[in-house]
C-alpha cells in the first residue's frame, strides 16, 4: 500500500516555543491531508483538512491561529503548533488519500508525539 | 451527523480465545467501513475494510461483514494471540467525498498467556 511519512517521530519543546511536523507521501499524490490530534486512551479527533494550494479547513473548536497547516504540494502538508504550551501535549497523526481515487482508505503516518515541558 | 460507536474497553481474554468487538454507524448512503489497530506507542495501521454492503473484510484472521440492515460492522477473530494485544479502531469514510475518516472511541484489548 502507499506510504505516508510524519516526522519528528517525537518531540520534546519548551512551552512558548513553536514545533513543525511534516506530512509526505512518499509515493503517491495527495490533495487533501488530514491531521488528527490523539490524547492518552483516547480516539483520534480530526483537527484540520489540508487543502493543496488553498487554506486547511479547521473543525470547530480547533484555533487556526494556533495550528498552522500549510499544504505546498502535493507530497507535502506541515502543520506548526505555534507557541506551545504543556496542554499542546499530544500524539499529532496525519493521514493522506491518493489523489488518483484508486484506494477507499486513507493511509496514516506513523504519528509525532509531542511533549511540551 | 456521521459517528461511529463500538464497544468499551478494555477486553480481556486468554490466548486462543474467541473476540468480537461490537461496531455499529451512523452515516446517510453508503460509506466505506474500516478497521484499525494501533500497537503500544504506533501510529495506526489498517487491518481490514469493507466498502458496500454484504461485504467481508479479513486480514490475519481478523474479520467484519458491512451489514447495512444494522448498521454493523463486528470485529472477530477465531483464536487470538498475545500479540493481537492492542487498541483496535473501528472507522468510516462518508461516502460524499471529502475522505476524511470518522473513528470509534477504540477498544483495548489484552490477551493473556
Amino acid at each position: 500500500g502507499a506510504v505516508v511519512s510524519q516526522h519528528p517521530s517525537w518531540v520534546i519543546c519548551k512551552s512558548g516555543t513553536s514545533v513543525k511536523i511534516e506530512c509526505r507521501s512518499l509515493d503517491f499524490q495527495a490533495t487533501t491531508m488530514f491531521w488528527y490530534r490523539q490524547f492518552p486512551k483516547q480516539s483520534l479527533m480530526l483537527m484540520a483538512t489540508s487543502n493543496e494550494g488553498s487554506k486547511a479547513t479547521y473543525e470547530q473548536g480547533v484555533e487556526k491561529d494556533k495550528f498552522l497547516i500549510n499544504h505546498a504540494s502535493l507530497t507535502l502538508s506541515t502543520l506548526t503548533v505555534t507557541s506551545a504550551h504543556p496542554e499542546d501535549s499530544s500524539f499529532y497523526i496525519c493521514s493522506a488519500r491518493d489523489a488518483s481515487g484508486g484506494d477507499t482508505e486513507a493511509f496514516f503516518g506513523q504519528g509525532t508525539r509531542l511533549t511540551v515541558v | 451527523g456521521d459517528s461511529v460507536t463500538q464497544m468499551e474497553g478494555p477486553v480481556t481474554l486468554s490466548e486462543e480465545a474467541f473476540l468480537t468487538i461490537n461496531c455499529t454507524y451512523t452515516a446517510t448512503g453508503y460509506p466505506s467501513l474500516f478497521w484499525y489497530v494501533q500497537y503500544p506507542g504506533e501510529g495506526l495501521q489498517l487491518l481490514l475494510k469493507a466498502t458496500k454492503a454484504d461485504d467481508k473484510g479479513s486480514n490475519k484472521g481478523f474479520e467484519a461483514t458491512y451489514r447495512k440492515e444494522t448498521t454493523s460492522f463486528h470485529l472477530e477473530k477465531g483464536s487470538v494471540q498475545v500479540s493481537d494485544s492492542a487498541v483496535y479502531f473501528c472507522a468510516l469514510s462518508p461516502d460524499t467525498g471529502g475522505f476524511k475518516t470518522i473513528f470509534g472511541a477504540g477498544t483495548r484489548l489484552f490477551v493473556k498467556a
